[in-house]
């Protein structure tokens, strides 16, 4: 069975520091994993995903993740936040189920809050 | 770059009124998912379709709740007969394929029961 933890409801950074998002995953086969972005009253925007080829992530506005097996992390970083990056956070695992289709289940979310 | 479009983007409806939410997926995809988000909570997963038939379900997606793919690009969500605790964000998503797990959102319809 698949799960996944976000280890921190609300990340608060300053604009131009580092950004550090957790994530937990549980899961019995390999698998993908991905972060979506929701702006305020906005949908769900892709920014990265893992599948099972290079473990660290490039994706979009200079965001990435490092798929780590042994820690069973797949945290999202940024060098340098910026004002933008003001949103909700979502971590996503998808593994294959027992008839081969995929129900990619969230996270709970964090928060990212970039001050001045 | 293609989207997946919904409608309506504001639905506001009275209790026990049905509700049909429409979702048009990006043309080639071949899986098509519902997701819904009560405000302040976590996306919750109701319902996927593929090949035409539902091919998993959510204890949330209870008889109140049904899908259709009515004429090969709408995919439509119907709600029976709203409740208040029905008021949320609904996602429709639709993925490429099976292998490609990457779900393609779009802009959501914020539903609010009075």
């Amino acid at each position: 069975a698949q799960s996944v933890t976000q280890l921190d409801s609300h990340v608060s950074v300053s604009e131009g520091t580092p950004v550090l998002l957790r994530c937990n995953y549980s899961s019995s086969y390999s698998p993908s994993l991905f972060w979506y972005v929701q702006h305020p009253n906005k949908g769900l925007q892709l920014l990265l995903k893992y599948t099972s080829a290079a473990t660290l992530v490039k994706g979009i506005n200079g965001f990435e993740a490092e798929f780590k097996k042994s820690e069973t992390s797949f945290h999202l970083t940024k060098p340098s936040a910026h004002m933008s990056d003001a949103a909700e956070y979502f971590c996503v695992v998808s593994e294959p189920l027992s008839g081969g289709s995929y129900i990619p289940t969230f996270g709970r979310g964090t928060s990212l809050i970039v001050h001045p | 770059e293609p989207e997946v479009t919904q409608t309506p983007s504001h639905q506001v409806t009275q209790m026990g009124q049905e509700v049909i939410l429409r979702c048009v997926p990006i043309s080639n995809h071949l899986y098509f998912y519902w997701y819904r988000q009560i405000l302040g909570q976590k996306v919750e997963f109701l319902v996927s379709f593929y090949n035409n038939e539902i091919s998993e379900k959510s204890e949330i997606f209870d008889d109140q709740f049904s899908v259709e793919r009515p004429d090969g690009s709408n995919f439509t969500l119907k709600i029976r007969s709203t409740k208040l605790e029905d008021s949320a964000m609904y996602f429709c998503a639709s993925s490429v394929s099976g292998r490609d797990r990457t779900l393609h959102f779009g802009n959501g319809t914020r539903l609010t029961v009075t």
